[in-house]
């Protein structure tokens, strides 16, 4: 089984600052990794993922994030945010299995950025 | 791109009636579905797996009975909340996987009255 970690639930930051939002995951076996941000009463969209390859991980609307093995982390960040990018942001693993995407959720992280 | 169609995206409904939701793939075909349940400010929970053609794969603590789940083409699953109550009251949110990465659907608001 696998389980996630979102350590902030809430992160509030000024617009044009840069900003990390942190993701810790547990498994005994090999995961994929994945962002996805939802905006109020829609969705899940995907931010970017991590299947295999280069653990520094390029998406969409200028985010990245890096895959540390050492730590089980997938930390989400981007170096400056705008207003438009406040939402939930989620982090979820799937078991290492070819075509699973049975995906475990963390919590959430809401991202507030200010004026 | 990939599209994901979920319908209604709001329901209101009196405690004691059932509801469906259509979650539909609408330019592939989505050989597996999942069904996701959020509640307010927390992360979503899977509460099923289904495959076109087959029964759904329930978690464990989901009732099947309350919450049928049906798959019968590989562009349409349903979930129908049966006997709803005012604890049913949620988000639901489906995802449908194809060939392509997954996609989800824009959820249901369910309230029970």
């Amino acid at each position: 089984a696998q389980s996630v970690t979102q350590l902030d639930s809430q992160v509030p930051v000024f617009e044009e600052a840069p900003v990390e939002l942190r993701c810790n995951y547990s498994s005994s076996v090999s995961v994929y990794l994945f962002w996805y941000v939802q905006y109020p009463n829609q969705g899940l969209q995907l931010l970017l993922k991590y299947l295999s390859g280069s653990t520094l991980v390029k998406g969409i609307n200028g985010f990245e994030a890096e895959f540390n093995k050492s730590q089980t982390s997938f930390h989400l960040r981007k170096p400056s945010v705008h207003i438009s990018d406040t939402a939930e942001y989620f982090c979820a693993v799937s078991a290492d299995g070819g075509s699973n995407y049975k995906l475990t959720f963390g919590k959430g992280t809401l991202l507030t950025v200010n004026p | 791109g990939a599209v994901v169609s979920q319908h209604p995206s709001w329901v209101i409904c009196k405690s004691g009636t059932s509801v469906k939701i259509e979650c539909r793939s609408l330019d592939f075909q989505a050989t597996t579905m999942f069904w996701y349940r959020q509640f307010p400010k927390q992360s979503l929970m899977l509460m099923a797996t289904s495959n076109e053609g087959s029964k759904a794969t329930y978690e464990q603590g989901v009732e099947k009975d309350k919450f049928l789940i049906n798959h019968a083409s590989l562009t349409l699953s349903t979930l129908t909340v049966t006997s709803a109550h005012p604890e049913d009251s949620s988000f639901y949110i489906c995802s449908a996987l194809g060939n392509s990465p997954l996609h989800f659907g824009n959820g249901t608001r369910l309230t029970v009255t």
